[in-house]
């Protein structure tokens, strides 16, 4: 299986910050990588797939980059809103789909 | 709007069965696969299974296989997780969701999920 590892596990930020989540794959995943959002009690949020392509209804603040092993979340002009745990998905070669250990954003 | 409702968690006894239901809507269920994954604070999110739209593939992680079957009645709209002989590895939050299956294809929508709680 596919072991995705990413860093930091936590970081505290401020608003307006910008922030930079990374996923490393423990092969290379071409540009399957996505990106989901969770909040405390409510449903993980698809953000970004395919290493870049937004989802439809993200805000543009949120952006992906990355092929191969090694990608990166950027969240720019950080908001309230976006205080949350974040994780990374590989989808190259599934099943299983395996994901990262998260990273929580908190002030 | 897409919604994904899970239902039937609860506490159960080791070695028990249970059953999960995902009632979904907004969206034609009978287009998609859809999946089941579970969360826990120690191992964080793990897949657990997937199912075709007409039934015809299902996959399991390998953890509990011969232990869970998938299922899914495109005419009510439902998925399904039947979970048997259940440890307390099994402990864990399980998500529906809606995507995945051939084609690198993420998961789409989630659930809020049911809690499963395996212990005496």
């Amino acid at each position: 299986d596919i072991q995705m590892t990413q860093s930091p596990s936590s970081l505290s930020a401020s608003v307006g910050d910008r922030v930079t989540i990374t996923c490393r794959a423990s092969q290379s995943i071409s540009k399957y990588l996505n990106w989901y959002q969770q909040k405390p009690g409510k449903a993980l949020k698809l953000l970004i797939y395919a290493a870049s392509t937004l989802q439809r209804g993200v805000p543009s603040r949120f952006s992906g980059s990355g092929s191969g092993t090694d990608f990166t979340l950027i969240i720019s002009n950080l908001q309230p809103d976006d205080f949350a745990t974040y994780y990374c998905q590989q989808s190259y070669n599934a099943p299983p789909w395996t994901f990262g250990q998260g990273t929580k954003v908190d002030i | 709007e897409v919604q994904l409702v899970e239902s039937g968690g609860g506490l159960v006894q080791p070695g028990g069965s249970l059953r999960l239901s995902c009632a979904a809507s907004g969206f034609t269920f009978s287009k998609y696969w859809m999946n089941w994954v579970r969360q826990t604070p120690g191992k964080g999110l793990e897949w657990v299974a997937s199912i075709k739209q007409d039934g015809s593939e299902k996959f399991f992680m390998d953890s509990v296989k011969g232990r869970i079957t998938i299922s899914r009645d495109n005419a009510k709209n439902s998925l399904y997780l039947q979970l048997n002989s259940l440890r307390a590895e099994d402990t864990a939050t399980y998500y529906c969701a809606t995507g995945g299956g051939w084609g690198s294809t993420p998961f789409d929508y989630w659930g809020q999920g049911s809690l499963v709680t395996v212990s005496s």
